[in-house]
């Protein structure tokens, strides 16, 4: 079985301060991770995915990933906020050879100006 | 040009009717899923088909029927709607493996 906690529903940060929204999973093989941004009746886009190799990954709009496997983590930072950044991020893992995509709650960020 | 592509966007309708939302995928994605996203913003699979064979079929109601005519549509069809069921509804298709899933816009859907 696979799941993900997201620890946190909200995160409130100021603008041009590093943002972080937390994640960790529970797999039974190898992990595939995602992370997801969904603004206010719009659909999920993706932001980026950590498969294998190192173990910090880049994504779009300026997020990056951190994969920690003694910590089952795949943390979501960005090290300068944007008010623009305010939405409700998914993180996701699919077990390897496994189709099912599972999903998160959910963390709503708020970026304060 | 968009990806994946749900119709309708928006869906109301009454207690007891049967109704479809369509998804249609360009991408020439294998995978495609159903997921349901209630009002508290939670994402749940409901089901996938890869190459129109049905993979995944978490536990729904059977009053919920997916159809794959062929690998780019994925549909789902309900029956005897319940005011349980409102909630949206999301699309989205995978390439085989490990890739990321492409979601659509989403259908809401609104039983009175």
């Amino acid at each position: 079985a696979q799941s993900v906690a997201q620890p946190e529903d909200q995160v409130n940060v100021a603008e041009g301060n590093p943002l972080t929204v937390k994640c960790t999973y529970s797999v039974s093989g190898n992990p595939y991770l995602f992370w997801y941004v969904q603004y206010p009746n719009r659909g999920l886009q993706f932001l980026l995915k950590y498969i294998t190799g190192d173990n910090l990954v880049k994504g779009s709009y300026g997020f990056e990933a951190e994969f920690n496997k003694s910590q089952t983590s795949f943390h979501l930072k960005k090290p300068s906020a944007l008010v623009s950044d305010s939405a409700l991020y998914f993180c996701a893992v699919r077990d390897i050879g496994d189709y099912k995509l599972s999903f998160g709650a959910g963390t709503t960020v708020t970026v304060r100006a | 040009d968009t990806a994946v592509s749900q119709t309708p966007k928006y869906l109301v309708t009454q207690m007891g009717n049967d109704k479809s939302i369509k998804c249609e995928q360009n991408l020439g994605h294998d995978t495609m899923y159903w997921y349901k996203q209630d009002s508290k913003k939670f994402l749940k699979i409901m089901f996938s088909y890869n190459n129109k064979e049905l993979i995944i079929n978490e536990t729904v109601p059977n009053r919920f029927s997916p159809k794959s005519p062929d690998k780019a549509h994925l549909n789902l069809h309900i029956n005897s709607l319940e005011l349980g069921d409102s909630a949206v509804y999301f699309c989205a298709s995978s390439p085989r493996g490990t890739h990321e899933a492409f979601f659509g816009q989403g259908t809401r859907l609104t039983v009175v």
